[in-house]
């Protein structure tokens, strides 16, 4: 069964750069939820979309922005990165906005290196 | 690499009743399982977390218990209210504190009957 798809898997940026990253949900999977989890910290909850919406938002920076197409895929836009920003970023999917059936696919993330 | 199973995936029980929610994990090594509700639309809340030097740590009406030795860990919430309605989530971690990794199972939708 095809499962939440990220890309890219790792990436090396530099500081001050921007960085997109990307999420493709799990076909009629129709909300995305994007987390930051940086070294030995929990996953922190960045920003949720729903049908093309933003649902929810959480610790994101306002050096990052997100979008969901009508495709369904979701892209996280950083800028100005900074060396916190070093992170692993995960997004999952969900029909509906999660009280639903099937609960929640993870993808298995971006890890993000800020140099 | 690691895996987390979470049983059931949808469970449904009467208001006042409890709620017990199962989870196994694959990686002895594992040392940290937080607890995950998500309501709709929001983001995951950690509601309790327990580490592996601890068998058993309550918070009011929820309470989780951890067997090392048959790597399972549970969720039981007693006197179920309708606010309890969510999804709930298991994770495991080998990290040192919260986590450097966290393996999260597939989540269980709880709906409390009125």
């Amino acid at each position: 069964a095809a499962g939440v798809i990220q890309s890219p898997r790792h990436l090396i940026k530099e500081k001050r750069e921007t960085a997109t990253l990307k999420c493709y949900p799990i076909p009629r999977h129709d909300t995305v939820y994007w987390y930051q989890q940086g070294p030995g910290q929990d996953p922190q909850f960045l920003i949720s979309f729903y049908e093309k919406m933003q649902s929810d938002k959480g610790s994101i920076p306002d050096r990052f922005s997100a979008q969901q197409f009508s495709d369904y895929h979701s892209e996280l836009n950083m800028s100005s990165l900074e060396l916190g920003d070093s992170a692993l970023y995960f997004c999952a999917s969900s029909a509906g906005t999660g009280v639903r059936e099937g609960g929640y696919t993870f993808g298995s993330g971006t890890r993000l290196t800020v140099v | 690499g690691e895996n987390v199973e979470q049983h059931p995936s949808t469970l449904s029980v009467q208001e006042g009743d409890s709620a017990v929610i199962k989870c196994t994990y694959s990686d002895s090594a594992s040392n940290y399982f937080p607890w995950y509700k998500q309501e709709l639309g929001k983001r995951p809340q950690l509601i309790i977390d327990i580490r592996s030097n601890v068998g058993e740590k309550k918070d009011q009406r929820i309470a989780v218990t951890l067997n090392k030795t048959a790597k399972h860990f549970s969720l039981h919430i007693t006197e179920t209210q309708p606010e309890d309605s969510a999804v709930y989530f298991c994770a495991a971690s080998k990290g040192r504190s919260s986590a450097s990794k966290i393996i999260f199972g597939s989540g269980t939708r709880l709906s409390i009957r009125p």
